[in-house]
């Protein structure tokens, strides 16, 4: 069970758009619709930005969208605010019956 | 509001057991969805470990299964995490998390440092 493979990072300036990508096999992120966003700050607890790939939990603002094709997730970010630089890391079920994160991307708002 | 406290020794000896408990407030655990537990190395990402359903069936991290023990008590409305054996890999900050929907956790506890040293 590896861990999905995600850019160590992204950067964009305010009001700029980005797009994270997560990418496993058919046996995760290909095989199931449970891929999840987190967002981290650090010292701080994980949260959930995205979750069914593209549903966004309550409160979590629509400048966060979710998306899947074939094995790799996305995650995207529209109007990009300094509040958003953070570290983001997906999630998915796999076909052993357990979770795996990705590596994670260090988010940069210039 | 549904808050999670995990406590526990801050520092395990090599060899030892490392047990973290988590406290849930706000909530019956016995009630519905699936308690995780979920590390992060000092430096590293995020690590799942083993989820607990509320009616008791247990999910490990394959790499991690023979260590690992996740149980519940509803008496006390909290979950636990034991891990066997532990290695200076096994130092990192432990979280806990309520997982509403297949792999999607919406509450966390906010991390307890474990230190394996001698």
């Amino acid at each position: 069970q590896s861990a999905l493979t995600q850019p160590a990072s992204v950067s964009g300036s305010p009001e700029q758009s980005i797009t994270i990508s997560c990418t496993g096999t058919s046996s995760d992120v290909g095989g199931y619709n449970y891929v999840s966003w987190y967002q981290h700050h650090p010292g701080k607890a994980p949260k959930l930005m995205i979750y069914d790939v593209t549903k966004r939990p309550s409160g979590v603002s629509d400048r966060f969208s979710g998306s899947k094709s074939g094995n790799t997730a996305s995650l995207t970010i529209s109007g990009l605010q300094a509040e958003d630089e953070a570290d983001y890391y997906c999630s998915s079920y796999t076909s052993s019956s357990s979770w795996v994160f990705g590596g994670g991307t260090k988010l940069t708002v210039l | 509001q549904v808050l999670l406290q995990e406590s526990g020794p801050g520092l395990v000896k090599p060899s030892e057991t490392l047990s973290l408990t988590c406290i849930v407030s706000g909530y019956s655990i016995s009630s519905a969805y699936y308690w995780g537990w979920i590390r992060q190395p000092p430096g590293k990402g995020l690590e799942w470990i083993g989820s607990i359903q509320h009616g008791g069936s247990t999910y490990y991290k394959p790499s991690l299964k023979s260590r690992v023990t996740i149980s519940v008590d509803t008496s006390k409305n909290q979950f636990s995490l034991k891990v066997t054996s532990v290695t200076a890999a096994d130092t990192a900050v432990y979280y806990c998390a309520r997982d509403f929907k297949w792999g999607s956790m919406d509450v966390w506890g906010k991390g307890t440092t474990v230190t394996v040293s001698s």
